[in-house]
């Protein structure tokens, strides 16, 4: 069981560029999230997703677009890269009541 | 809005000393509290997990506690190790929320020899 895998690990963005961020996770979660992280304000829920074919928007999400076409992938997509949107972005899936995270992406918008 | 605030932010304590880290929350409508644990560069590892109907929950040397009514919940690590050495964040799931959770902003612990 690998979990819930992240890819890339590192990003580095102009301005401007375009990036998909994937999830996958391996143990049939109906549940999935993505966060981003950044210093002195904790995790905030960008999108998520409550099945295949569903998402619905989180506490951030502008400047992002997501999909779940398969069960057990998250994209995570940004369109325009903007400075504002560098941070780390971690990917969460759960079924019941605890979330399993992955181990991050950190991307740089320069 | 819910909010959620721990304090302190940092905390540094000898090996074997007894600690407690504080959490508190602004909306008492809350179905669960998880308690995480975050390595540097890593992700978020869930420690404990205490229901709105429970008062603690224990995991070998961590406890936690809750008191909805008050908005407040705690951790407590009984003879700290430097491996405890950590970020720890509370979350708050609030009820019928699709298992959406607020985090808060945190506390970055170092255990020393």
């Amino acid at each position: 069981n690998a979990g819930v895998t992240q890819t890339p690990k590192f990003r580095v963005l102009k301005t401007g560029q375009s990036m998909t961020l994937l999830c996958a996770q391996d143990m049939n979660h109906e549940y999935m999230y993505w966060y981003r992280q950044d210093p002195g304000m904790g995790l905030r829920l960008i999108h998520y997703s409550v099945g295949e074919g569903t998402t619905a928007k989180g506490e951030v999400p502008d400047g992002y677009n997501v999909s779940r076409l398969k069960k057990q992938n998250f994209l995570l997509g940004l369109e325009s890269a903007a400075p504002s949107q560098t941070s780390v972005y971690f990917c969460a899936s759960a079924q019941g009541d605890t979330q399993y995270f992955g181990p991050g992406t950190r991307l740089t918008v320069l | 809005k819910q909010e959620v605030t721990q304090i302190p932010a940092a905390l540094s304590v000898p090996e074997g000393e007894n600690l407690v880290l504080n959490c508190s929350f602004t909306d008492s409508a809350i179905y669960n509290l998880q308690w995480f644990r975050q390595d540097p560069g890593k992700g978020l590892t869930s420690l404990l997990l205490i229901q709105s109907s429970q008062r603690e929950q224990t995991s070998g040397r961590l406890n936690a506690s809750l008191d909805k009514s008050s908005g407040r919940s705690t951790l407590y690590i009984a003879a700290s190790q430097p491996g405890d050495s950590a970020t720890y964040l509370c979350a708050v799931r609030i009820t019928g929320t699709a298992s959406k959770l607020t985090f808060g902003t945190g506390t970055r612990l170092q255990v020393t020899l």
